[in-house]
C-alpha cells in the first residue's frame, strides 16, 4: 500500500498568517491527490481534488500544488474557521490510504 | 438537502456481528461508487471498502479482507457494510461517503464529496 507521510502533525499559527501542510506519497502517484478538513466530532469535507482543483464552495484562500509524490495544502491567510485536522488522500490505487493527519490551531 | 445517512452502529462482543447501512435520500446512489471509511477514537481516517455502481466492483483494505462485505441495493438507494467476526480494532466511526466524478481537461478525477455523520461501532465484551 501506498504511505501518505503528512508534516507537520500539528501547527498553531495566528489569523492572517500564511499556513503550509505537505504530504508525501511512497511512491508516484500523478495528482491523485484530495484533500479534507475535518472539524471535531464532525465529517471530513472535501476542500481540494486532483492536487490543485478547488471543490465547489471552499474559500479561495485554499491552494493545493504538487505532482508525482509531494504535495502542499496552502492557506493564504488562516481564518478563525480554519481550526480542525487536514487529511491527504491518494486515490491513485487500492487501496485509498490517507495521511496521518495534520492539526492545525488557532493561537 | 443533499445527505448521507448511517445507521446499524452498536455494542458488540469479539467474533461478534454487525450489519451498517448507508441511506441517500437525496440523490441517486446509483450513479456513483460508494465508500466506507472509519475512525477509530482519537486516530485519523482508514479508508474501508468501496464498491461499483452496479456492484460488479469491491475493494477492501487487507485488515479487514474476508470478514467484511460491502453491498449495494440501489432500488433501495442503500450501501450496506456487513461486518464478521469483529476484533477491538474495528471499534471506530464508521462513515459512508460518496465518490464523485470531476471533469477537468476532459480527465476525469475522483473525490469523495459527501459524508454522512458516521455511525458508532465498538467491540468490546
Amino acid at each position: 500500500a501506498i504511505q501518505m507521510t503528512q508534516s507537520p502533525s500539528s501547527l498553531s499559527a495566528s489569523v492572517g498568517d500564511r499556513v503550509t501542510i505537505t504530504c508525501r506519497a511512497s511512491q508516484g502517484i500523478r495528482n491523485d491527490l484530495g484533500w479534507y478538513q475535518q472539524k471535531p466530532g464532525k465529517a471530513p469535507k472535501l476542500l481540494i481534488y486532483a492536487a490543485s482543483y478547488l471543490h465547489s464552495g471552499v474559500p479561495s484562500r485554499f491552494s493545493g500544488s504538487g505532482s508525482g509524490t509531494d504535495f502542499t495544502l496552502t492557506i493564504s491567510s488562516l481564518q478563525p474557521e480554519d481550526f480542525g485536522t487536514y487529511y491527504c488522500l491518494q486515490d491513485y490505487n487500492y487501496p485509498r490510504t490517507f495521511g496521518q493527519g495534520t492539526k492545525v490551531e488557532i493561537k | 438537502e443533499v445527505q448521507l445517512v448511517e445507521s446499524g452502529g452498536g455494542l458488540v462482543p469479539p467474533g461478534g456481528s454487525l450489519r451498517l447501512s448507508c441511506a441517500a435520500p437525496g440523490f441517486t446512489l446509483s450513479n456513483f461508487w460508494m465508500i466506507w471509511i472509519r475512525q477509530a477514537p482519537g486516530k485519523g481516517l482508514q479508508w474501508v471498502a468501496n464498491i461499483k455502481q452496479d456492484g460488479s466492483e469491491k475493494y477492501y483494505v487487507d485488515s479487514v479482507k474476508g470478514r467484511f462485505t460491502i453491498s449495494r441495493d440501489n432500488a433501495k438507494n442503500s450501501m450496506y457494510l456487513q461486518m464478521n467476526s469483529l476484533r477491538a480494532e474495528d471499534t471506530a466511526v464508521y462513515y459512508c461517503a460518496r465518490d464523485r466524478d470531476f471533469y477537468e481537461n476532459k480527465i476525469s478525477y475522483d473525490a469523495f464529496d459527501m459524508w454522512g455523520q458516521g455511525t458508532r461501532v465498538t467491540v468490546s465484551s
